[in-house]
């Protein structure tokens, strides 16, 4: 069964970038998509982006000019690197698998990590 | 700009059943998904493709479609069931996922 676990710095000062990692246990990383997803704080969760693990990208136009997520097959691993962050950027940020039907132009998230809550604050 | 609407809670007493509805222009031509998340905790995945339940899911959870809605019903609602629920789908042009605001199920 495919699990996943975020890392990375839980305080990020304004204006720096905020780097995750989420690795990938039970199960190859070859073969699916893989997708960032974040939660402020008492609020709803937000799509950031995903990624084949060939390396094609997909990401949420309103973050597009600050996020790189990047993927290391030789680790089963993939990371978000969000920039010039700012307070509006806490939040909670899961790592997800992608299920994707290209044919009916679908996606979806299963199974989830746990979640990290990063916070920016000088 | 285009978002899944959702209402904000939903109350229901123990054994009653539960609906929650997500609305959106393009529903009709995109599949959509449902997501439990209790307090503290990561969401959960508990209906794809508008009405297919993925394993370990109770029958209880069901889904449904009708235009451009999609419902979430809960069948026989537990304590256990007391949750923030998210309805996601993509955008109007299909480009990328989008989620809905999420809907607080309280058991009365």
């Amino acid at each position: 069964q495919v699990q996943l676990q975020e890392s990375g710095p839980g305080l990020v000062k304004p204006s720096e970038t905020l780097s995750l990692t989420c690795t990938v246990s039970g199960g190859s990383i070859s073969s699916y998509y893989w997708s960032w997803i974040r939660q402020p704080p008492g609020k709803g969760l937000e799509w950031i982006g995903y990624i084949y693990y060939s390396g094609s990208t997909n990401y949420n136009p309103s973050l597009k000019s600050r996020v790189t997520i990047s993927v290391d097959t030789s680790k089963n691993q993939f990371s978000l690197k969000l920039s010039s962050v700012t307070a509006a950027d806490t939040a909670v940020y899961y790592c997800a698998r992608v299920r994707y039907i290209a044919a009916a132009g679908t996606w979806w998230f299963d199974p989830w990590g746990q979640g990290t809550l990063v916070t920016v604050s000088s | 700009s285009y978002e899944l609407t959702q209402p904000p809670s939903v109350s229901v007493s123990p054994g009653q059943t539960a609906r929650i509805t997500c609305s959106a222009d393009a529903l009709p031509k995109q599949y959509a998904y449902w997501y439990q998340q209790k307090p503290g905790q990561a969401p959960v995945l508990v209906i794809y493709k508008d009405s297919e339940r993925p394993s370990g899911i109770p029958e209880r959870f069901s889904g449904s479609s009708s235009g451009t809605t999609v419902t979430l019903t809960i069948s026989g609602v537990q304590a256990e069931d007391e949750a923030d629920y998210y309805c996601q789908s993509a955008d109007s042009s299909g480009t990328y996922p989008l989620f809905g605001g999420g809907t607080k199920l309280t058991v009365l």
